[in-house]
């Protein structure tokens, strides 16, 4: 099983700063199979970022990954105020799929 | 675009079986596969399953004993059984499109007696 390490767990920021968050995979991901979403109190995840570093579909541009093999980046060029949230990364290139523990980006 | 809506009992007993379905509207269930995926109160995201349309599976190995999976084109919908639940198995559930694209909004399952 791949598991995910993300880092941050908390990350604390102003809007307008840009934000950096980390993927750590204890092995290497597929073909780059690794996603990215963002999860806003009782609300479902969102996918925002597909194949390491393609944007989903009406995602905003200051959304942007980078990565490959066991290391991946979430890049958030300029904080808005609806930003703030809970970020997961997944892995869906070996079974089981699976997810980091998560990043919560607060309000500085 | 694809929309996904649970459907379910919100509440089940310690030793029972978790049943949900799946309805698929605005795009067609014959495409590519769907997936369960849970989340306790508070907690993070576990995969439990995927079902192609053709009704080709998949499973987490933590979950495996106890899950199936299927999938019933005609009516556009996919189904979860969760069988012999304890409180760990409380979570809110969501039916996803592929490995993540598109979710249901999720629906809250708590075991207790």
């Amino acid at each position: 099983e791949t598991v995910l390490t993300q880092s941050p767990g908390t990350l604390s920021l102003s809007p307008g700063e840009r934000a950096t968050l980390s993927c750590r995979a204890s092995q290497s991901v597929s073909s780059s199979y690794l996603g990215w979403y963002q999860q806003k109190p009782g609300q479902a995840p969102r996918l925002l970022i597909y194949d390491a570093s393609s944007r989903a579909t009406g995602i905003p541009d200051r959304f942007s990954g980078s990565g490959s093999g066991t290391d991946f980046t979430l890049t958030i060029s300029r904080l808005e105020p609806e930003d703030f949230a809970v970020y997961y990364c997944q892995q869906y290139g070996s079974s089981p799929y699976t997810f980091g523990q998560g990043t919560k980006l607060e309000i500085k | 675009q694809v929309q996904l809506q649970e459907s379910g009992p919100g509440l089940v007993k310690p030793s029972e079986t978790l049943s949900l379905t799946c309805t698929v509207s605005g795009g067609s269930i014959r495409t590519y596969y769907w997936s369960w995926i849970r989340q306790p109160p508070g907690k993070g995201l576990e995969w439990i399953a995927y079902i192609y349309y053709t009704g080709i599976t998949n499973y987490n190995p933590s979950l495996k004993s106890r899950v199936t999976v299927s999938v019933d084109t005609s009516k556009s919908q996919f189904s979860l059984k969760l069988s012999s639940v304890t409180a760990a198995d409380t979570a809110v559930y969501y039916c996803v499109y592929s490995y993540g694209v598109k979710w249901g909004q999720g629906t809250l399952v708590t075991v207790s007696s």
